[in-house]
């Protein structure tokens, strides 16, 4: 079974600083990881996501991830936030070659000027 | 492409009503899920359809919900007799096939209001 941990429901940062959402995940087989984006009243639009090529992904909005096997986590950073930034976001996990994505409970982006 | 397209947008009923939702995935896809989110919480899987074959219904609540992907494109998600703590969001989303590298592509989803 796989799972996925997001440290911390709400994230607060300052306009122009960096964005860093925390993402640990658990699977029994290598995974494929995935970050969303939710803003509000809307559905889940595809961020990014790793599926055992570069363990650097960069995704859209410039954002980008960071798979570290040994830490087994997928962290989402941006080097600098925009006010546009500002939505839930939720990793998710799903085992290569399996079917279910299993979502974290997301963390909400707050861009404060 | 267009995107995978659902209806109602909104929908408030009184406890033990009926309610039913409705999923267009993108055409071409043959995977479609049905994901309930309450708020404050992550999506969480209800059914997956393989064409119109269940894969995976496990978190299905099967004594009050139920399913159905006809012809393997359309499908209606319904709640009979309704509770309190199916308020949520009911996403739908659709992939091109299981098991393979691809992210899900969501609708906007239905938000349900149990009174």
């Amino acid at each position: 079974a796989q799972s996925v941990t997001q440290l911390g429901s709400h994230v607060s940062v300052s306009e122009g600083a960096l964005v860093l959402l925390r993402c640990n995940y658990s699977s029994s087989v290598p995974p494929y990881l995935f970050w969303y984006v939710q803003y509000p009243n809307q559905g889940l639009q595809l961020l990014l996501k790793y599926t055992s090529a570069a363990t650097l992904v960069k995704g859209i909005n410039g954002f980008e991830a960071e798979f570290k096997k040994s830490e087994t986590s997928f962290h989402l950073t941006k080097p600098s936030a925009h006010m546009s930034d500002a939505a839930e976001y939720f990793c998710a996990v799903k085992p290569g070659g399996g079917n279910k994505l299993t979502f974290g409970t997301g963390t909400q982006l707050k861009v404060e000027l | 492409e267009a995107g995978v397209a659902q209806s109602p947008r909104y929908k408030i009923i009184e406890k033990r009503q009926s309610v039913a939702f409705w999923c267009n995935p993108i055409s071409g896809h043959a995977t479609l899920y049905w994901y309930q989110q309450i708020l404050g919480q992550g999506p969480k899987l209800l059914i997956q359809f393989q064409n119109n074959g269940v894969v995976d219904d496990s978190q299905l609540p099967k004594d009050r919900f139920s399913a159905e992907r006809l012809k393997g494109v359309d499908s209606t998600l319904k709640i009979q007799p309704a509770k309190l703590e199916d308020s949520a969001v009911y996403l739908c989303a659709s992939s091109p096939a299981p098991g393979l590298d691809y992210g899900y592509t969501f609708g906007s989803g239905t938000r349900l209001t149990v009174v």
